[in-house]
């Protein structure tokens, strides 16, 4: 199995801007997260799709974010009108999901800088 | 509500030195899984163990072992001579499994460890 895979790994991009990111699960794995990581700081969490359906949203999932899973393989994360505050690794992760387990199995992340 | 705490902000060791890296959790579930990850320079997380609340055996695994404790609701990690290539952030995080099976995970804010040689 390949791993979990993210485009771009870095992008930088300038205030007001509109971002998108791209997360390719490991296949055949039903359940992808998402999360942001800032720097000194454990990943938090910010959605998750079982297959298409996107089944939990953390507060911190302003309106300025939208996340997708069309045909419940890839995933794409979309920030619209970016602010500095959005600077942060974004991280996907990937597991089958079965009954009493799931481990998450992360990909590389992509970092955001917004000047 | 869900909380996990790495006292330890950085630590750093010679090689060949021992090292315990502490986690504290707090959750109102009686079914959770305690994770432990690391995070190299690179910046992928690694996936290291899983424990579940319902199994208190240790483990031990090359150099690495784990120390769960339900009573002080700790899960602590040790690397036993330490080597360069293990510096690195380290994350412990939790997984409740209630009714709303498959949440995320809660992480702590990581133990930086540094390696010298």
């Amino acid at each position: 199995d390949t791993g979990v895979s993210q485009d771009p790994r870095h992008k930088i991009t300038k205030r007001g801007q509109n971002v998108t990111f791209r997360c390719d699960p490991i296949s055949e794995h039903n359940r992808l997260y998402w999360y942001r990581q800032t720097l000194g700081q454990g990943p938090e969490f910010l959605t998750y799709f079982q297959n298409e359906a996107q089944l939990e949203k953390s507060r911190l999932l302003s309106d300025r974010f939208s996340a997708e899973r069309p045909k419940g393989s890839f995933s794409t994360l979309e920030i619209q009108r970016t602010e500095q505050g959005d600077s942060a690794m974004y991280l996907c992760a990937s597991t089958q999901y079965r009954q009493r387990t799931d481990t998450q199995y992360f990909g590389p992340g992509t970092r955001l800088t917004v000047l | 509500a869900q909380k996990v705490t790495q006292a330890q902000t950085e630590i750093s060791v010679v090689e060949k030195e021992d090292v315990t890296l502490d986690c504290v959790y707090e959750t109102r579930d009686t079914t959770y899984y305690l994770f432990w990850y690391k995070q190299p320079p690179s910046g992928e997380l690694v996936f290291l163990i899983r424990r579940n609340s319902f199994d208190e055996q240790n483990e031990i695994s090359g150099r690495y072992s784990w120390n769960f404790q339900k009573s002080t609701s700790s899960f602590n990690f040790t690397i036993t001579a330490s080597q360069v290539v293990d510096s690195a952030v380290y994350f412990c995080a939790l997984s409740e499994r209630g009714d709303q099976a498959g949440t995320a995970l809660i992480f702590g804010k990581g133990t930086t460890l540094s390696v010298s040689s």
